[in-house]
């Protein structure tokens, strides 16, 4: 299994607050994401870096920011939570870019968003 | 446009027998990859099996085999004697080279494999 954590992996919040949520990989992997999954949407792309530093926006970035300092760290703010980010939110990472790079996911982020 | 589409949202199966989960993909770029990903109640993402776009041959990782027809721009997943442990939600999700690498995923199938 790729050496993928993500923490917390519960919050509870209130609306308004700001909140971050990390992502740790232990494959030096170039590649990091970040997904939220709600019902009938699958999962949706936020943000994904592509190198220390290097992140660039996905379908649904509105809301959220990235950092990324280290290979390993990947981090996902949301500057002032709302009712309707609360989601499962999924890190996953990648070794390249080409087709044949399979993304490997951590196990989640569960935030509810009072 | 939706990039994968997964028209079938829930599936049943009697245990032993094959199933065939339906995706369909839309895109121009040549190069490409196909994934599929199977989700446990429990909740992590668990990678299945991966079709390239210039690969000749389907793909198969033991029960699992994607069908491919490049043609028709559709990556079935098969799943050969169905297991109680199968039971579970399956996406097919797509990355395309020269699109940034991004990934996109279909909506889900639910699959629910009866004793």
């Amino acid at each position: 299994d790729a050496g993928i954590t993500q923490s917390p992996r519960h919050k509870v919040t209130e609306t308004g607050t700001p909140v971050t949520l990390r992502c740790h990989q232990t494959e030096n992997h170039r590649y990091m994401y970040w997904y939220r999954q709600d019902p009938g949407h699958g999962l949706r792309l936020i943000h994904y870096s592509y190198g220390v530093k290097d992140t660039d926006k996905g379908e649904v970035s509105d809301g959220y920011s990235v950092s990324r300092s280290k290979t390993e760290d990947f981090l996902l703010t949301l500057e002032s939570a709302t009712s309707s980010q609360t989601s499962v939110y999924f890190c996953a990472i990648s070794d390249g870019g080409g087709a044949t790079d399979t993304q490997y996911f951590g196990p989640g982020t569960r935030l509810t968003v009072l | 446009a939706q990039k994968i589409t997964q028209t079938q949202p829930g599936m049943f199966v009697q245990e032993k027998e094959a199933v065939t989960l339906d995706c369909t993909y839309d895109t121009s770029d040549p190069s490409y990859g196909l994934f599929w990903y199977k989700q446990p109640s429990s909740g992590e993402m668990i990678f299945l099996i991966y079709q390239g776009s210039y690969d000749q041959q389907n793909a198969t990782e033991g029960r699992y085999s994607l069908n491919f027809q490049k043609a028709r721009k559709s990556a079935n997943l098969v799943i050969s004697a169905s297991q109680l442990g199968d039971s579970a939600m399956y996406f097919c999700a797509m990355r395309e080279v020269n699109n940034f690498n991004k990934f996109y995923f279909g909506s889900g199938t639910k699959l629910n494999v009866k004793p």
